[in-house]
């Protein structure tokens, strides 16, 4: 199986612009879940989607916000870019199930200029 | 409060050694415990994880962790070390949050270095 798939791998963007970010789940899996990935704050949970709908939502701001199709694969949408968003974002896959590990796609790297 | 840690920030480990990188974590409930790795520009790969059953979990390229539910760690170890191992280790719970919806909370990762 083709594992999870983020685009684009890199983006460079200015303060103020906003960004989306896609991602593509292993095929099957239908629980889709975003991270950021900073030095200082580590991994953090952003939000995750299960049949399109949000299931769970980590502690950032309204800034951020995503979305799954029906055919799995999500979005992640950054609006009004600061510098403190720069970071690695990564997006991760499981199967149904509360067990199953998660599947991590390369992320994409941003860089907020 | 979910929580997880890794108090040791850098693992140094002569190659041939064995190695552990060390993990306690802090739940309500049950714990769902996994072991990631991360290697330089990539996401992160799984390792292996505890449910439930037998305190010796065994999981990708010869690394192990033993569930110990008195002390809340879950510690990951390997009995010889391979220069190919260093890289960015995580330790992470899954916290049930109802209705479905789960996550993974991350510690804040421990870089092994596997010295030659």
């Amino acid at each position: 199986k083709a594992g999870v798939t983020q685009t684009p791998r890199y983006l460079i963007k200015t303060r103020g612009q906003q960004v989306t970010l896609s991602c593509s789940p292993i095929s099957g899996h239908r629980s889709v879940s975003w991270y950021q990935q900073t030095p200082g704050q580590g991994l953090q949970f952003l939000f995750e989607y299960f049949s399109e709908t949000q299931r769970n939502k980590g502690n950032f701001p309204g800034r951020f916000s995503g979305r799954q199709f029906s055919n799995s694969r999500s979005e992640m949408n950054v609006s009004t870019l600061e510098l403190g968003d720069s970071a690695l974002y990564l997006c991760a896959s499981s199967p149904l199930g509360d067990y199953n590990e998660q599947f991590f796609g390369p992320g994409t790297r941003l860089t907020v200029l | 409060a979910q929580s997880v840690a890794q108090p040791e920030d850098q693992v140094n480990v002569a190659e041939g050694n064995p190695l552990t990188v060390k993990c306690t974590y802090s739940v309500s409930g049950n714990p769902y415990l996994f072991w990631y790795v991360q290697y330089p520009n990539r996401g992160l790969q799984f390792l292996l994880k505890y449910i439930t059953g037998d305190n010796l979990v065994k999981g990708s390229y010869g690394f192990e962790a033993e569930f110990n539910k008195s002390q809340t760690s879950f510690h990951l170890k390997k009995p010889s070390a391979l220069v190919s191992d260093s890289a960015l280790y995580f330790c992470a719970v899954r916290v049930y949050t109802g209705a479905g919806a789960n996550n993974l909370f991350f510690g804040t990762g421990t870089r092994l270095t596997v010295i030659p």
